[in-house]
């Protein structure tokens, strides 16, 4: 599976956006980026996903390299909801839907 | 519209017990996916099933665990014999349809955390 790079941990300031990186330089051209978050003690919860072109919903907003080795997680408001650790994974062999989850990044939102 | 569901929450075992895990996927989904989460790591994909069939099971130890997804009830993950290394927290996910190249999204539960004594 293609791996992806996060920071460990970032912090925010409540109501400032927030951009968080992810590295997947060995992306495949049929690899989608999914985003999902785990808040504490919760299962994770998907946020977005694309595969070429930059993406919206209520949540957030994926934004996605030209060349697609590294996107970014677009908060545009951070919340203290919003605190959980974030996962950026690749998902795109054939015939399964499995995600492999790395380590994340940790999101802290200061009020 | 009910979510993913797992029952129970919190499931406490004696060392050489046996534990079973239920999952119920979200209404309409035929595809049930387990995962294991160690204190402060990433969750690990175990196993991914269909009604009545195991998919990939390329994450699940080779002894003592199984899983298995029946025509009619809950997906079950069952332990035996659990030891102290067994102690996590394991969520299902489902999806409606297996997506074509990776674009299908999932649904987890809250998970039901393991603690062997």
């Amino acid at each position: 599976d293609a791996k992806t790079t996060q920071p460990n941990s970032m912090e925010s300031n409540e109501e400032e956006p927030v951009h968080l990186p992810c590295n997947h330089s060995t992306i495949s051209g049929t690899d989608y980026i999914h985003w999902y978050r785990q808040l504490p003690s919760q299962g994770p919860e998907y946020v977005i996903h694309g595969l070429t072109s930059n993406v919206n919903n209520r949540m957030a907003s994926l934004a996605i390299a030209e060349d697609r080795k590294s996107s970014t997680l677009i908060l545009h408001r951070a919340t203290l909801r919003d605190a959980a650790v974030y996962y950026c994974i690749l998902s795109g062999r054939t015939g399964a839907n499995n995600l492999f989850f790395g380590t994340g990044t940790r999101l802290t939102v200061i009020p | 519209n009910a979510g993913v569901m797992q029952n129970p929450r919190h499931l406490v075992r004696r060392r050489g017990q046996e534990a079973r895990l239920r999952c119920s996927p979200m209404k309409g989904h035929s595809h049930v996916y387990w995962y294991r989460q160690l204190p402060e790591e990433g969750l690990k994909f175990m196993v991914y099933l269909q009604k009545e069939n195991i998919i990939d099971e390329s994450g699940m130890p080779k002894e003592r665990f199984s899983a298995e997804f029946p025509k009619e009830g809950p997906s079950i993950l069952r332990i035996q014999q659990v030891v102290r290394g067994d102690s996590a927290a394991y969520f299902c996910a489902s999806s409606l349809l297996q997506g074509s190249g990776g674009g299908e999204k999932l649904f987890f539960g809250s998970g039901t955390q393991l603690s062997v004594l």
